[in-house]
């Protein structure tokens, strides 16, 4: 039972072009949402984040968006540059959470290319 | 700066076998955290600590030990290893837990197989 969905494993998008990459949730308790990027041989690195009580948060390049009612989220890039090419993971974080098994809850990932 | 360090980087064991994987930050968080990534997977909690001398299960324990004798340090240990533990393992930490503002520093990870 996947509660955190990231429906592309890979995606490539040209250098100085939008990447956008989804995500999808099922649980509703969920009301904190991360995304992470990761390089290979490295460990997930904290990119950018957004609370259920916002719908947009932005930070230079990265912008995520929030659509509560679809339980979806999406993460905008622009301009696409080739050190972005890495594999990001969605991640959420109940209301309230007590740990154990309600910390974060990731996504497979996907893996964005950058094409020069 | 350190940050999260884990050691070794990479592992093969034989089935039943036993190991520790060692995690250290210097970063003075109080939490820290095991996860494992299986492939094409995301990452999945196997304990945590929320200090020195607590710690606690996550989503996956079975197979695994924690202990939490300083603040530094969170080794990780497989008792009999089986190839169902084949994985990368994360370390990481962080200042608030499972409160806001939730972001985790990991380590580069560790590669084990078990064969």
């Amino acid at each position: 039972d996947q509660q955190v969905k990231q429906n592309s494993p890979s995606l490539s998008v040209q250098e100085g072009r939008i990447s956008i990459l989804n995500c999808d949730y099922t649980n509703s308790m969920f009301d904190y949402f991360l995304w992470y990027k990761k390089y290979p041989a490295e460990g997930p690195t904290f990119l950018i984040s957004i609370s259920s009580i916002k719908d947009k948060n932005e930070d230079g390049r990265f912008t995520v968006f929030l659509n509560k009612s679809a339980k979806h989220l999406s993460l905008h890039i622009v301009p696409s540059q080739p050190g972005d090419s890495a594999v990001y993971f969605c991640a959420a974080m109940p209301k309230d959470s007590g740990g154990g098994a309600d910390g974060l809850t990731f996504g497979k990932g996907t893996h964005l290319i950058i094409q020069p | 700066n350190a940050g999260v360090t884990q050691t070794p980087k990479f592992r093969i064991l034989k089935i039943g076998q036993s190991m520790t994987l060692q995690c250290t930050q210097d970063m003075n968080h109080n939490y820290m955290y095991w996860y494992r990534q299986d492939p094409g997977m995301g990452l999945k909690l196997i304990y945590y600590s929320v200090g020195a001398g607590i710690t606690d299960k996550g989503e996956v324990p079975n197979g695994y030990n924690v202990s939490r004798s300083t603040t530094e340090d969170f080794p990780l240990r497989l008792e009999l290893a089986a190839p169902s533990q084949t994985s990368v393992y994360f370390c990481a930490s962080s200042t608030t837990g499972f409160r806001f503002p939730y972001e985790q520093y990991f380590g580069p990870g560790t590669r084990l197989t078990v064969t």
